[in-house]
């Protein structure tokens, strides 16, 4: 059983709104979260890490972690076309190895 | 600066020949990671070093695969005896430290193809 479960989607959503991707994990001592964005064909790059519970924002990003409810979500505001693309969701226990969900592909359509 | 590099990018292999993936993580990066992706799916985690020790090759799917990382930068990711399941593409990632907070930096991955 995958760790960490995303939805693989596809998400559509309309250049300018709000597009929400989730994530759960069913490691319940895991600590450290982490959103990577993937372009067709490209690595991962890191976009957000969150630690504690809570809301944290940069630029139009927003990660919000839940450790009780065991799921970790990112808000991306007014959405571009640029912005399509999967985007994996991490989970690390402690000082172990991050464990990657399938991804979310996300296309933003003008 | 520069970022993490892989070589070669890209790799078309008979079934039963070996071969070698380099990967060189950015500079004084203490953590590097290995992962297998396969298309649709996210990083599937391998081997793992810090500096030159392997602390977990859990990963690696049969023991045709061998990693090193002799000096503590470069590092190699070794198949033996190819097989059409080991087509894949091959990622490297880099982090400055060990522990909690491992926000990895990847390298633009190994498309290996296995005929």
């Amino acid at each position: 059983q995958k760790e960490v479960e995303q939805n693989s989607g596809p998400l559509s959503v309309p250049e300018g709104a709000i597009a929400s991707l989730n994530c759960t994990y069913s490691d319940r001592v895991s600590q450290s979260f982490f959103w990577y964005r993937q372009y067709s064909g490209k690595s991962p790059e890191l976009i957000m890490s969150i630690y504690s519970n809570g809301d944290k924002e940069d630029g139009r990003f927003t990660a919000q972690l839940n450790k009780a409810s065991q799921y970790v979500s990112l808000l991306i505001r007014d959405s571009q076309p640029s912005d399509s693309a999967t985007y994996l969701c991490a989970a690390q226990v402690g000082s172990y190895i991050p464990t990657f969900g399938r991804g979310t592909s996300l296309i933003v359509h003008p | 600066g520069a970022g993490v590099s892989q070589s070669p990018r890209y790799k078309v292999a008979k079934r039963g020949q070996d071969v070698a993936l380099r990967c060189d993580p950015i500079s004084g990066h203490v953590s590097l990671f290995w992962y297998q992706q396969a298309l649709g799916q996210g990083p599937e985690f391998l081997t793992y070093f810090q500096n030159e020790a392997q602390l977990d090759k859990s990963g690696l799917p049969s023991d045709r695969f061998f990693a090193e990382r002799p000096e503590g930068s470069v590092s190699t990711l070794k198949i033996q005896r190819t097989q059409q399941e080991d087509s894949a593409v091959y990622l490297c990632a880099s982090s400055p430290l060990a522990g909690e907070y491992n926000e990895q930096f990847f390298g633009p991955g190994t498309r290996l193809t296995v005929l």
